[in-house]
């Protein structure tokens, strides 16, 4: 089993850039896709996109798609999200979380990372 | 772009069994995976592939589906069962990931 570690707090300016990352620990990184998700105030869970550490293939989300990069390094086992051009809308929470194929579930989350956009 | 279908809310006394609904369309031939979030933590899978259920959840806790919907049941609901519920399918026409709108049980 993977566990996910996020890292801290963020509070950034409309129209910079944040990059969360989320190291895993005990299981092969290379075995699991990370996926994110981010879960604004009072909202729902949104898939934003995943990787695949071993291929290092990327599939992003149709609405975050041209802002958003997710990227792996197999080297420290931490995979990256980045977002750019910030908006407050994309204030919420950001998940990573581990999953075993494709069709697979979501078996371990990280404790989540808050980004707050604010001018 | 492939969507799940949940009630907003769902109410149950201690006790009682609750049962949260998931629609999608042609969900039967998906595996349908549901979540567990309580206030201020993360999700935690709850069930997975339609039925199975990960070490550390309560016998309580099931999964079915037929035609065009997925249930997830909670059995003698306790006071720590209060939490959102999320539905989940890997939408594999775009290979996408979707999670259904979520539904809040409330232990009356």
């Amino acid at each position: 089993q993977v566990q996910l570690v996020q890292s801290g707090a963020e509070v950034k300016k409309p129209g910079s850039s944040v990059k969360v990352s989320c190291k895993a620990s005990g299981d092969t990184f290379s075995s699991h896709t990370i996926t994110w998700v981010r879960q604004a105030p009072g909202q729902g869970l949104e898939w934003m996109g995943r990787v695949i550490p071993m291929f290092g293939t990327v599939k992003y989300a149709q609405n975050v798609r041209g802002r958003v990069t997710i990227t792996a390094d197999e080297s420290t086992s931490t995979a990256y999200l980045e977002l750019s051009s910030l908006r407050s809308e994309d204030t919420a929470m950001y998940y990573c979380a581990s999953s075993l194929g494709a069709a697979s579930d979501f078996d371990n989350w990280g404790q989540g990372t808050l980004v707050t956009v604010s001018s | 772009s492939y969507v799940l279908t949940q009630p907003p809310s769902v109410s149950v006394a201690p006790g009682k069994t609750a049962r949260i609904t998931c629609g999608g369309n042609n969900i039967g031939s998906q595996g349908v995976h549901w979540y567990q979030q309580r206030p201020g933590q993360a999700p935690v899978l709850a069930i997975s592939y339609d039925s199975d259920r990960p070490s550390g959840i309560p016998e309580r806790f099931s999964g079915s589906k037929s035609g065009n919907t997925a249930t997830l049941t909670i059995s003698r609901v306790e006071a720590g069962d209060e939490a959102d519920y999320y539905c989940q399918v890997w939408d594999r026409s775009s290979d996408h990931y979707v999670f259904g709108s979520g539904t809040k049980v409330t232990v009356l």
